[in-house]
């Protein structure tokens, strides 16, 4: 398969507690996007990066969340001191620099703090 | 006011139906359109770019509408295995180079034999 993967796919946790998730994408794409989902929403942009730089992140990143592409090709994505509102689907999706490019997603980790 | 505003739907429409889906965004440097399909519990799929002339890929047929910062998707003869959240996206380009995608909140159809 390669498409974008994410590990796990399913994370329960207690609030409080410290999760990450790691998202490998496309082999030959050079950026890679976290988003956050919740029900009856569309995706939310959360961060980007561009080969190993992090080009930008949205306000809706606390700094309890940090992202991470130390060789610019799988990144991490870790939330501290969890709280139960961060319970979503988190998005990783990947896409090759050029006019109008498309994004692909991978299939998401579900997280559920309790 | 959401940069991207979609009538959330239900629409149920019997297999074989033309259905219209309406989306009006907010930021006039949009550059770039889309709509992806989600199906339930699944993660979003590119289903065709949206371009200014107007575009058609099969059944589906997607137009922009640039001066009233609109976009539309038409779905001509509904088939069961179309029902899913479609979901309008938009590109837009700010100072930092962003190219993150602006999601709408989606339009849920289901097809109904």
């Amino acid at each position: 398969d390669t498409g974008v993967s994410q590990n796990p796919r399913h994370k329960i946790t207690k609030r409080g507690q410290n999760v990450t998730f790691r998202c490998d994408p496309i082999s030959e794409h050079n950026r890679l996007y976290w988003y956050r989902q919740t029900l009856g929403q569309g995706p939310e942009f959360l961060t980007y990066f561009q080969n190993e730089a992090q080009l930008e992140k949205s306000r809706l990143l606390s700094d309890r969340f940090s992202a991470e592409r130390p060789k610019g090709s799988f990144s991490t994505l870790e939330i501290q001191r969890t709280e139960q509102g961060d319970s979503a689907m988190y998005l990783c999706a990947s896409s090759f620099r050029r006019t109008r490019e498309t994004q692909y997603f991978g299939p998401g980790t579900r997280l559920l703090v309790l | 006011r959401k940069e991207v505003e979609q009538d959330p739907g239900p629409f149920n429409v019997p297999e074989g139906a033309t259905v219209a889906f309406n989306c009006t965004y907010s930021n006039s440097a949009s550059q770039s359109f889309f709509w992806y399909r989600q199906d339930c519990r699944k993660e979003p799929k590119l289903l065709m770019s949206v371009y200014s002339s107007g575009n058609e890929d099969g059944r589906f047929t997607a137009q922009l509408n640039r001066a009233s910062q609109y976009i539309s998707l038409l779905i001509r003869d509904s088939k069961l295995s179309d029902s899913a959240t479609y979901l309008c996206v938009v590109n837009i380009r700010i100072d930092t180079g962003r190219r993150a995608l602006t999601f709408g909140s989606g339009t849920r159809l289901q097809v109904q034999p």
